[in-house]
């Protein structure tokens, strides 16, 4: 079956635009996160949904990032009047359900390079 | 911050084992350890998973001492696909609790 897509892998904006990058989890998946990767790190925590409730947004960095997913399914994360220490991969994961014994299934990323 | 201690990076000859080393002194009761790897420019991919007892599935074993302050990764027979960077992670299975990534160890298995 599918797993995690992001769309889009590579994205390159000029600093102080806005951008919007999306997540569709796994079907059926009640547990959505978002992190952010910088070059030669491991991912951090950014923000926790579950099903259309946002949770836990404790890591995003600033007010200029903010995370949706209206309907339980797709999740966008958009950046406002992006900043060149934006750059890095962002990380979706979803997982069934939270419990005993989930794992957490990641996409591919999207590299986000701001000029 | 973290709460688990891996080696910066390891080397392994190809269809040797692999045993990946990490410290997590400060593990509470109801934390799992988790392992993760990445391979570059894809996601995290899930590896196994344990409480206290020692797990072994299709990819791996992992072996958890019995004061459960370490464990080991075992990769039995490493590919060159095997190089990637390794996370070792605790985490309590609340509810939505995340993953506290560190930078992990980076694995290089060579032909």
């Amino acid at each position: 079956g599918a797993g995690v897509s992001q769309s889009p892998r590579y994205k390159v904006a000029k600093r102080g635009q806005d951008v919007a990058l999306r997540c569709d989890p796994i079907s059926g998946h009640v547990s959505l996160f978002w992190y952010q990767q910088a070059l030669g790190q491991g991912p951090e925590f950014l923000t926790y949904f579950q099903n259309e409730a946002q949770l836990d947004k404790s890591g995003l960095p600033s007010d200029r990032f903010f995370a949706e997913r209206p309907e339980g399914s797709v999740s966008t994360l958009k950046i406002q009047r992006t900043q060149q220490e934006d750059s890095a991969v962002y990380l979706c994961a979803s997982s069934l359900r939270e419990g005993l014994n989930n794992e957490q299934f990641f996409g591919p990323g999207t590299r986000l390079t701001v000029l | 911050d973290a709460k688990t201690t891996q080696p910066p990076s390891m080397d392994c000859a190809e269809g040797r084992a692999a045993n990946l080393p990490c410290n997590h002194s400060t593990i509470s009761g109801n934390e799992y350890v988790y392992w993760y790897r990445q391979i570059h420019s894809q996601g995290p991919q899930y590896i196994i998973h344990g409480l206290k007892n020692n797990e072994t599935n299709e990819m791996a074993s992992l072996i958890i001492t019995e004061d459960r302050k370490s464990s080991t990764l075992i990769l039995p027979h490493a590919t060159l696909r095997d190089t990637a960077v390794y996370y070792c992670i605790v985490r309590a299975d609340n509810y939505g609790q995340n993953f506290v990534f560190g930078p992990g160890t980076r694995l290089s298995v060579l032909p």
